[in-house]
């Protein structure tokens, strides 16, 4: 157990629906980041946080959204849904820099 | 750009024998590695990491080799065990601790 928590397991929505998903860190750490993983991109990059403060951007859509909250939890919002969406969504979170990342088992999208 | 990439997509061994998975980068100023297992259903899990300044490390059963020269890296599985089936990435830091993430190696051991 990584000791990274993300809900729900799975959702299942409808093209042009919005969706948002959670990440509790692990106990500690200030670092959250979202990954996408889809079959022909792989691991990629969307955001990260620190300690509440957008910290870096990888290729997040503009649909996309995220936040981390003064509790450190971090949430991200999907918009305008479209079939492509469909992914699994990892939330990480790490202490210090040059640490390892420690991953959730992720929220898997599906949009239909 | 960035880029990490794996030479082999899936790596079939024998219970018992040992595993070499590869992984080729291509941002040469990148000064952390990581390799992370990745079972199904699952996130992924970290197994070893290293920073440029070594060239090699050590894990239970596991080892990593870092070359700089030909930006290489290799994750060796010693003892191969079924257990150890899964896919394998390794990942480079690009700063802020971004990791970019090679594509993944499959590893299947059959007993």
């Amino acid at each position: 157990d990584s000791g990274v928590t993300q809900t729900p397991k799975h959702l299942i929505t409808a093209t042009g629906q919005r969706v948002t998903l959670r990440c509790s860190p692990r106990s500690g750490d200030l670092s959250v980041y979202w990954y996408q993983q889809s079959l022909d991109q792989g691991l990629q990059f969307l955001i990260q946080y620190y300690n509440g403060e957008e910290r870096a951007k990888g290729n997040i859509l503009e649909r996309f959204s995220a936040q981390q909250f003064p509790d450190l939890h971090s949430e991200l919002n999907l918009s305008s849904l479209e079939l492509g969406d469909s992914a699994l969504y990892f939330c990480a979170s790490s202490g210090t820099v040059n640490s390892p990342l420690h991953f959730g088992n992720g929220t898997r999208l599906t949009v239909t | 750009g960035e880029s990490v990439g794996l030479h082999l997509p899936t790596l079939s061994v024998q219970e018992g024998d040992n595993s070499i998975i590869n992984c080729a980068y291509s941002n040469s100023a990148s000064d952390y590695f990581i390799w992370y297992k990745q079972e199904s259903g699952k996130g992924p899990q970290f197994i070893i990491d290293i920073r440029s300044n070594m060239d090699k490390r050590q894990g239970q059963r596991v080892t990593v080799l870092l070359n700089k020269t030909v930006k290489h890296l290799s994750l060796q599985i010693a003892a191969t065990q079924p257990g150890d089936s899964a896919v394998y990435f390794c990942a480079e830091d690009g700063g802020f601790q971004k990791l970019v993430f090679g594509t993944g190696t499959r590893l299947l051991v059959s007993p």
